[in-house]
């Protein structure tokens, strides 16, 4: 079946300006990861949903980042008033349930945020 | 608090090398769980393996295989007869089963490995 996948593959935007990433994760899983990853570093920990809720977002670095998952598939990823240090990988993974024995995340081919 | 450390930031060896990829981590929980992931160039994370911290058996998966160890809190990755499609940047990580971290995935920075023909 098809895998995650998320769009644009590559944003170019202007410092101060809005984004939106979106993530369409496999179908059936209800768990959904966010996460960003700089170069040269192991993707770090955003926020993850379970269902539409979001479970844990303590890892949204500032109020500028904000992420929806209104019914339970698709996420977006929101963020506001981009700066250059939000130059990134954005990388979206879903697996079948939070936590249990089936916890492996899986992968979408991630969003490369560049803020000029 | 959750830690993965991967203390090697570059390997390179030749094809048909053996090398091994280093993980240790640091967790307050007694359940979780430990994974691998590959990243070749085009970006991609692949799931590799995934083991529970009950679960201490050793590994082979192909060329693959996984030492679990808890007692160093060690989970090491070893590749038999590297190829160079081998080549990629590797990551450990860690997730708790359980408690506030439940769910999410703590990553090493990763082990850029090359395989030269």
């Amino acid at each position: 079946g098809a895998g995650v996948s998320q769009t644009p593959s590559n944003k170019v935007t202007e410092k101060g300006k809005y984004v939106e990433l979106r993530c369409d994760p496999i179908s059936g899983h209800t768990a959904l990861y966010w996460y960003r990853q700089s170069l040269g570093q192991g993707p770090e920990f955003l926020i993850y949903f379970q269902g539409t809720g979001a479970a844990d977002d303590s890892g949204l670095p500032n109020d500028r980042f904000f992420a929806v998952r209104p019914e339970g598939s698709v996420s977006t990823l929101k963020i506001q008033r981009t700066e250059r240090g939000d130059s990134a990988m954005y990388l979206c993974a879903s697996s079948p349930s939070l936590g249990g024995t089936y916890n492996e995340q899986f992968f979408g081919p991630g969003t490369r945020l560049t803020v000029l | 608090a959750q830690k993965v450390t991967q203390a090697q930031t570059e390997i390179s060896v030749v094809e048909k090398e053996d090398v091994t990829l280093d993980c240790v981590y640091e967790t307050r929980d007694t359940t979780y769980y430990l994974f691998w992931y590959k990243q070749p160039p085009s970006g991609e994370l692949v799931f590799l393996i995934r083991r529970n911290s009950f679960d201490e058996q050793n590994e082979i998966s192909g060329r693959y295989s996984w030492n679990f160890q808890k007692s160093t809190s060690s989970f090491n990755f070893t590749i038999t007869a590297s190829q160079v499609v081998d080549s990629a940047v590797y990551f450990c990580a860690l997730s708790e089963a359980r408690g506030t971290n439940a769910g999410k995935s703590t990553f090493g920075d990763g082990t850029t490995l090359t395989v030269k023909p």
